[in-house]
């Protein structure tokens, strides 16, 4: 069935630098792929998606595009607080399935320090 | 718009009795998802209701069901509690049902088994 596969965390950044989480996927159609995240004690937050090829998806800084070639929607943030500090997830809607049905990768913590 | 609520926030049980979860979507939302979400298995999807139909259905034992009613809210519930089913639940709604529908989550419950 369909997967994603996220880098492990922690990831353990200063503030101001460069985040990258990696995000690969295994489907046989064609999905659309969201980012979510998770502050302590909370729900998932949407933080941005991509519904077909080479679409990019932004907010909040944060940018993730679409690569149907490699099958990644990698996650980067060019300069980071500690307000970002948080889990991040990335998913896939399965484009052959009937209804909504979000499959998640594990999960990459984000510590930024001050 | 209000956002999506769930209730109770947290819940302790005890093995062998049964619980209910309720959520209410955001107004006009339609479709309502439910996930599990361990430390261990990570965010599984349970089930989704659409117009108040199980669309979809991820893979859990039958001791986990759900019903929707005619406002859209939501309920889930598990019968016969194991230690294994402590957890974070999840819901999320969307306006509709389809790959690209983005869906938004409430806080969660969260269940302890004892």
């Amino acid at each position: 069935g369909d997967s994603v596969t996220q880098m492990e965390g922690p990831v353990t950044l200063s503030e101001e630098a460069f985040l990258t989480i990696n995000c690969t996927y295994t489907a046989t159609g064609y999905p659309s792929l969201f980012w979510y995240v998770q502050y302590p004690g909370e729900g998932l937050q949407l933080l941005l998606k991509a519904t077909k090829a080479d679409d990019k998806g932004s907010n909040k800084g944060f940018e993730a595009t679409y690569r149907k070639e490699t099958t990644s929607f990698h996650l980067e943030k060019g300069s980071v607080q500690v307000s970002d500090s948080a889990v991040y997830f990335c998913a896939l809607s399965e484009s052959r399935a009937a209804g909504n049905k979000l499959t998640f990768g594990g999960g990459t913590r984000v510590l930024v320090k001050p | 718009k209000a956002g999506v609520t769930q209730t109770p926030r947290y819940l302790i049980k005890t093995r062998g009795q049964q619980v209910t979860l309720s959520c209410s979507p955001i107004s006009g939302h339609r479709s309502v998802s439910w996930y599990q979400q361990t430390p261990g298995q990570g965010l599984q999807f349970l089930f989704e209701y659409f117009s108040e139909t199980q669309r979809n259905k991820g893979n859990f034992p039958g001791r986990f069901s759900g019903r929707q009613f005619s406002n859209s809210r939501s309920e889930m519930n598990v019968s016969t509690l194991e230690l294994g089913d402590s957890a974070l639940y999840l819901c999320a709604s969307s306006e509709s049902s389809g790959d690209q529908e983005t869906q938004y989550f409430g806080p969660g419950t969260r269940l302890l088994v004892l």
